[in-house]
């Protein structure tokens, strides 16, 4: 069964700083999604980035860029120039192509502070 | 947009009613899915759905059962309520066999049974 795993369950960083969360998977699949999703409080979860495991080139979406290591299964996500508004729980989450099930992580709260 | 929408939002209620938790999508999306939140924010999956006339059960064995007679509306019904089915519900839809594979989910529903 594949799973995934986030060892960070909280993270601080001030407004316009950068911040990494981590994430690792374990698979025996080659060919599957990731995923970056955001949880604010009391709010509806929202896809932050995706990255399919068959592209090398990391995704990227304006603030937001993933380092994605297949070889390694790790999958981290990057903010750049960190705002108030990206306080939240961030889950990674994978799916595979052929059941596609998608798993979540156990999440990492982030703390964003003035 | 994805537009996928859950009612209620909350719902106090007392032990041994019966209860179900409505999910539609107006994305046209074949997979939809169940997660349980529990107040760590870890996020179960507890059903799923290819299309009409297609359950699964998830990783975590729930009470809880659903149905799927049409492709919009996938609802959540415990027979049953018991405290501890005390939880957050968020119920998901993605489309199947696409280069879109990205969940889109409701804003969830707040289960507490007394």
């Amino acid at each position: 069964a594949q799973t995934v795993t986030q060892s960070q369950p909280e993270m601080s960083v001030q407004e316009a700083e950068t911040v990494t969360l981590s994430c690792t998977y374990d698979t025996s699949e080659s060919d599957y999604y990731l995923f970056w999703y955001k949880q604010p409080p009391s709010r509806q979860m929202i896809l932050v980035i995706r990255q399919e495991a068959y592209k090398q080139q990391n995704a990227t979406e304006n603030r937001f860029s993933v380092n994605f290591q297949k070889a390694a299964k790790s999958f981290s996500l990057k903010i750049s120039d960190s705002q108030l508004g990206d306080a939240a729980m961030y889950f990674c989450a994978y799916m595979n192509t052929g059941f596609q099930k998608l798993v979540f992580g156990t999440g990492t709260r982030l703390l964003v502070s003035p | 947009e994805a537009d996928i929408y859950q009612t209620p939002r909350y719902l106090v209620i007392g032990t041994g009613k019966k209860i179900t938790l409505e999910c539609s999508q107006t994305m046209g999306h074949d997979k939809m899915y169940w997660y349980q939140q529990d107040p760590g924010m870890e996020l179960h999956l507890i059903h799923y759905s290819y299309g009409v006339n297609s359950t699964e059960k998830g990783d975590l064995s729930s009470e809880s059962t659903v149905s799927r007679i049409r492709t919009e509306h996938f609802p959540l019904t415990l027979e049953s309520a018991r405290p501890s089915h005390t939880s957050q519900y968020l119920c998901a839809s993605s489309e199947l066999g696409t280069g879109k594979p990205e969940a889109f989910f409701g804003q969830g529903t707040r289960l507490t049974v007394v």
